[in-house]
């Protein structure tokens, strides 16, 4: 079992639709989760992260996390093209002072105008 | 401006030759990553490193080796040994001293492809 798993995709939404994009992990210790943003052809941009059970809102985006199940999500309201991009969801193996990021394979999304 | 150079954004490396990518910051971050991406993949973790003088490999480190001499730069070099190199790299940092995990920032990357 992959310690991070994301469907691969690509998810289609229409321009102004909410987006969900799903990440599950294995190990029930994890307690950092990040969501970056990938455009074709460049580095992954932070767009979020979370340490605590709920959810946390950054203007059109949401990520909720769930430890009990062991799933991490991020909604992007009113989507817009510009979204287009690939999601990868990660999780701190350890701490900032000794541990590393785990990724997931990233989910693609298409917003469709 | 603060950020994360890495140099040069394209490479070309010839059968059996080393190859160095650098990876400097001005951020003041302790800790640095290095990160090979292949097409349709997440990121895998070549090598890290918290303090200067000290790094730890990650999980796909052989063929590859590091240096930390400096705060500023963790230079990759990707040795012959690496038979598969053609990737995209990306390096990363973060802060380690405010007793919460702190998200880690990327460069622009380097695209490395065998002649």
């Amino acid at each position: 079992q992959k310690e991070v798993e994301q469907n691969s995709g690509p998810l289609s939404v229409p321009e102004g639709a909410i987006a969900s994009l799903n990440c599950t992990y294995s190990d029930r210790g994890s307690q950092s989760f990040f969501w970056y943003r990938q455009y074709s052809g460049k580095s992954p941009e932070l767009i979020m992260f979370i340490y605590s059970n709920g959810d946390k809102e950054d203007g059109r985006f949401t990520a909720q996390l769930n430890k009990a199940s062991q799933y991490v999500s991020l909604l992007i309201r009113d989507s817009q093209p510009s979204d287009s991009a690939t999601y990868l969801c990660a999780l701190l193996r350890g701490s900032s002072n000794t541990g590393k990021l785990i990724f997931g394979q990233g989910t693609t999304l298409q917003v469709k105008p | 401006d603060g950020g994360i150079t890495q140099s040069p954004k394209y490479l070309f490396r010839k059968e059996g030759q080393n190859v160095t990518l650098s990876c400097e910051q001005n951020l003041n971050h302790d800790a640095m990553y290095w990160y090979r991406q292949d097409p349709g993949q997440g990121l895998r973790l070549i090598y890290y490193s918290q303090i200067v003088n000290d790094f730890q490999k990650g999980d796909i480190a052989e063929g590859y080796s590091v240096s930390r001499e400096k705060k500023e730069s963790f230079p990759l070099t990707v040795t012959s040994a690496q038979k598969n190199p053609t990737a995209f790299y990306l390096c990363a940092s973060t802060t380690t001293r405010t007793g919460i995990d702190q998200p880690q920032h990327f460069g622009d990357g380097t695209r490395l492809s065998i002649l």
